[in-house]
Parts: C-alpha cells; sequence; structure tokens
C-alpha cells in the first residue's frame, strides 16, 4: 500500500497570505489527523477528521481550518499567516481514528513565513 | 489531561553501547503509549506501542521499551547503537479524547558518534 502522501513539500508565504495544505491517507483510512511540529511548542495536535467530520480539535485559533472530502483526502488551511505559523505539518492517517489505532505519517509540508 | 515529559533533550552516545530514552507521562485515564522516531526531513515512524498486556514490548530496529505503571515511565532501550540510529525520538500517549489523538513529548535527540 501507497503510504501518506502530503504535498506540497515546502510552501514559502509572506505573513497576511493564506495557505491550503494536502494529505491523502492510506487507502481504506477514514481518519486523518493533523499536527504543528515547531522548534519551540514541539509536536501539537491540530484537529481530526474522521467522515468528512471534524471529531477533535487542539487549542489553535480559528485561523487554523480542515477539511475532508469523501474519499478521506483531507486539506487544512490557515488564513492570514503569522511568522509563528512557520513549522511543519504533518498529516496522520488512521483506519478508524479508534483509541488504540496506530496513527501513519506523512513526511509533512513545511511551511515558512516570511 | 494528560502530559509526556522526555528528561533529555539530547543523548550523545558512542557506536555499539547501550542506550536508553527516557519517558514518563501523567493522565488521569488509562493510556496506550507509543514511541516514535524521525530521521532529517521525514514524517514520523512507529518504534512500538504499549496497549495492554507483558509490559515489556520489542519494536523495530532492535529497540524495546518497558512500561511500569507505577512509576508512569516508559522508557526505550536499544542494547547496542548505530550510526544509523541517530535521529529523534517521541515518546506519544493516547487515551484523554478517546480517539487516537496524540500527545507528545519534546523529544529526544540521539546522537550517535563511531
Amino acid at each position: 500500500k501507497a503510504g501518506v502522501t502530503q504535498t506540497p513539500r515546502y510552501l514559502i508565504k509572506t505573513r497576511g497570505q493564506q495557505v491550503t495544505l494536502s494529505c491523502s491517507p492510506i487507502s481504506g483510512h477514514r481518519s486523518v489527523s493533523w499536527y504543528q511540529q515547531t522548534p519551540g511548542q514541539g509536536l501539537q495536535f491540530l484537529f481530526e477528521y474522521f467522515s468528512e467530520t471534524q471529531r477533535n480539535k487542539g487549542n489553535f485559533p480559528g485561523r487554523f481550518s480542515g477539511r475532508q472530502f469523501s474519499n478521506s483526502r483531507s486539506e487544512m488551511n490557515v488564513s492570514t499567516l503569522e511568522l509563528g505559523d512557520s513549522a511543519l505539518y504533518l498529516c496522520a492517517s488512521v483506519p478508524l481514528g479508534g483509541i488504540v489505532d496506530t496513527q501513519y505519517f506523512g513526511p509533512g509540508t513545511r511551511l515558512t513565513v516570511l | 489531561a494528560q502530559s509526556v515529559t522526555q528528561l533529555d533533550s539530547q543523548v550523545p552516545v558512542f557506536e555499539e553501547v547501550p542506550v536508553e530514552l527516557r519517558c514518563n507521562y501523567s493522565s488521569s485515564v488509562s493510556v496506550y503509549l507509543f514511541w516514535y522516531v524521525q530521521y532529517p526531513n521525514q514524517g514520523l515512524q512507529l518504534l512500538l506501542k504499549y496497549l495492554s498486556g507483558s509490559t515489556l514490548v520489542k519494536g523495530i530496529n532492535g529497540f524495546e521499551a518497558e512500561f511500569n505503571k507505577s512509576q508512569t515511565s516508559f522508557h526505550l532501550r536499544k542494547p547496542s547503537v548505530h550510526i544509523s540510529d541517530t535521529a529523534e525520538y517521541f515518546c506519544a500517549v493516547s487515551g484523554d479524547s478517546g480517539y487516537s489523538t496524540l500527545t507528545f513529548g519534546k523529544g529526544t535527540m540521539l546522537l550517535v558518534s563511531p
């Protein structure tokens, strides 16, 4: 099976712009989670989608949003970019998102905000 | 709320010696514990996980971890490390949200020298 794919791998934006990142989960997986990784804060959970519904959300401002499509692909959007949004954004694919499920991570999208 | 503490931000060792990376967790509910590894410019790869049963868990690449409920610890060990083990290691816990959402520690950078 193909692994989790994330596009683009690298992105450079300027403050105030918005950005959309894409994640394609492993075939058959229905849950997608997003995490932000920064040197200062480490890995932080953004949100989780299951069957096109946001099921769980981390402590991030409303500028961060996401959605999931019927084929389980997911996108996350960040509006009005700030310098502090520079990070590696990781997507994780989970079969059903149950409490004992393993999360399979993609390679990430590295976002740089100038 | 649950939390994870990785006591060492960096562990420098020489090749072919044993290593232990420490992880302590805090949670008010039953937890499930994971160790992930991240190589440069890559996503996270699961090394091993503890769900229930035997407290000694064996993972990939010769790693193992021991769950100790009384000490709320889940330390990662390898009897003999190689240069290729140089990477960042993350301890994580799930269980708080009812879903597979992970709470990560800050990570431990394992630096193996010849």
